[in-house]
């Protein structure tokens, strides 16, 4: 079935440092490709988002990259704050209701 | 702008108990609207979605329901509660249904624990 594969699990950097976190998805049909920030006790947060038809998008600190052919995409947040700390989701959609998301990446920000 | 509302926040339920969760929608019409659950250290997973009033679309069968009485308003439902049902149901909406690929917006969740 449709899955989506996120890497790493938890994830620790320095303040100032980059941070990347990957995922694979399995359905070729897929063609948008959001990411959520969830703080602690909070829903999750749309923070990114890629249609298929882009290989790249930026929002000041945060850009997200997709590799059709290779069915994988990415993450990078640069200058990373404290306040980056959180739980990361992706997720793949393809056309449908349907969001398939990845397991979550737990980012630590150390000051 | 658009937001939406779950509660409660939290809920304490003895096994066998009925349950009933809320959420409504402000700022849009028509919203698809979708609840999930986020079992520890997972990801989130689809229970239910709605395109329209009264329409609803399961994707795991299970103990639960979902009903959608008004257009901006989204109740997921059981009769009984089991253990398993313990975990944290979020809600959330999208743009109306003739558009695809909308993102999706969530609320802050119900920490649903069974005893």
């Amino acid at each position: 079935g449709e899955n989506v594969e996120q890497h790493p699990s938890t994830l620790s950097v320095q303040e100032g440092d980059s941070a990347v976190i990957k995922c694979t998805y399995s359905d070729s049909a897929s063609n948008y490709f959001p990411w959520y920030k969830q703080e602690l006790g909070k829903g999750p947060q749309l923070i990114i988002d890629i249609r298929s038809n882009v290989g790249e998008k930026k929002d000041q600190r945060i850009a997200v990259t997709l590799n059709k052919t290779a069915k994988h995409f990415s993450l990078h947040i640069t200058e990373t704050q404290p306040e980056d700390s959180a739980v990361y989701f992706c997720a793949a959609s393809g056309g449908t209701y349907k969001y398939i998301f990845g397991t979550g990446t737990r980012l630590k920000v150390l000051a | 702008s658009q937001t939406i509302h779950q509660w409660p926040a939290t809920l304490v339920q003895p096994v066998g108990s009925p349950l009933s969760l809320e959420c409504t929608v402000e700022g849009t019409s028509n919203p698809n609207l979708y609840w999930y659950r986020q079992a520890a250290g997972r990801g989130l997973q689809l229970l239910f979605y709605s395109v329209g009033i009264g329409q609803i679309s399961s994707e795991v069968p299970q103990n639960l329901s979902a009903s959608r009485p008004q257009d901006r308003q989204f109740i997921l439902s059981s009769k009984k509660l089991l253990l398993s049902d313990s975990g944290f149901y979020l809600c959330a909406w999208s743009p109306p249904s003739s558009l695809s690929n909308q993102p999706q917006h969530f609320g802050d969740g119900t920490r649903l624990s069974i005893l």
